[in-house]
């Protein structure tokens, strides 16, 4: 069975700054999606941005970018410019190709420090 | 385009008692998922259906709880007896497959506080 890690149970960063959060995961599986979700305090679960296996290159959403090294099965997110809002729990998930169940990490607590 | 509608958001109720949580899904979406949240298992899948039809519900935690969908706008998830371990955030989400992809959408979620 797949398994998510997310080994940083808290994360701080100054606000304007950079933070990355870890993720890593373990499958036998070669194509599968993985996801960051965002939870803010109002507890809706917010995709940020999402990856496919097969694709090298490590997709972009504005301020919020992947690092995806499929040989180590890693995949951080990358915050660039930290704001206020992007406090969360946020929360690494795996799918495999042709399931539906998406498999999650344990999260991160993001605190943004003004 | 409204997104996925949960009711009620936050549910109170005593040991015993029948619980039932709503989720109308995303229009045109045809899958149909339920979550559940806890401090200790973190999000795990209860069970999802596809085109109203329940495909996986090994999630669920035993007979006590059941999901029905029945048409592609409805679905519930009901909890009888409910005891205090059901205390919880249980969340919907729904997808459909677009550009080669099946990115789920959540719910605000329903908390449920079992006395």
């Amino acid at each position: 069975a797949q398994t998510v890690t997310q080994s940083q149970p808290e994360m701080s960063v100054q606000e304007a700054e950079t933070v990355t959060l870890s993720c890593t995961y373990d499958t036998s599986e070669s194509d599968y999606y993985l996801f960051w979700y965002k939870q803010p305090p109002s507890r809706q679960m917010i995709l940020v941005i999402r990856q496919e296996a097969y694709k090298q290159q490590n997709a972009t959403e504005n301020r919020f970018s992947v690092n995806f090294q499929k040989a180590a099965k890693s995949f951080s997110l990358k915050i660039s410019d930290s704001q206020l809002g992007d406090a969360a729990m946020y929360f690494c998930a795996y799918r495999s190709e042709g399931a539906q169940k998406l498999v999650f990490g344990q999260g991160t607590r993001l605190t943004i420090n003004p | 385009d409204a997104g996925v509608i949960q009711s009620p958001r936050h549910e109170v109720t005593e040991m015993g008692q029948e619980v039932t949580l709503r989720c109308k899904p995303i229009s045109g979406h045809d899958y149909l998922f339920w979550y559940r949240q806890t401090m200790m298992r973190g999000l795990e899948l209860l069970i999802y259906f596809n085109n109203n039809v329940p495909i996986d519900d090994s999630g669920m935690p035993e007979d006590r709880f059941s999901a029905k969908m029945p048409n592609a706008s409805f679905s519930t998830l009901k909890i009888q007896p409910s005891e205090p371990r059901d205390s919880a955030v249980y969340f919907c989400a729904s997808s459909h497959r677009q550009g080669g992809w099946e990115t789920q959408y959540f719910g605000p979620g329903t908390r449920l506080l079992v006395l």
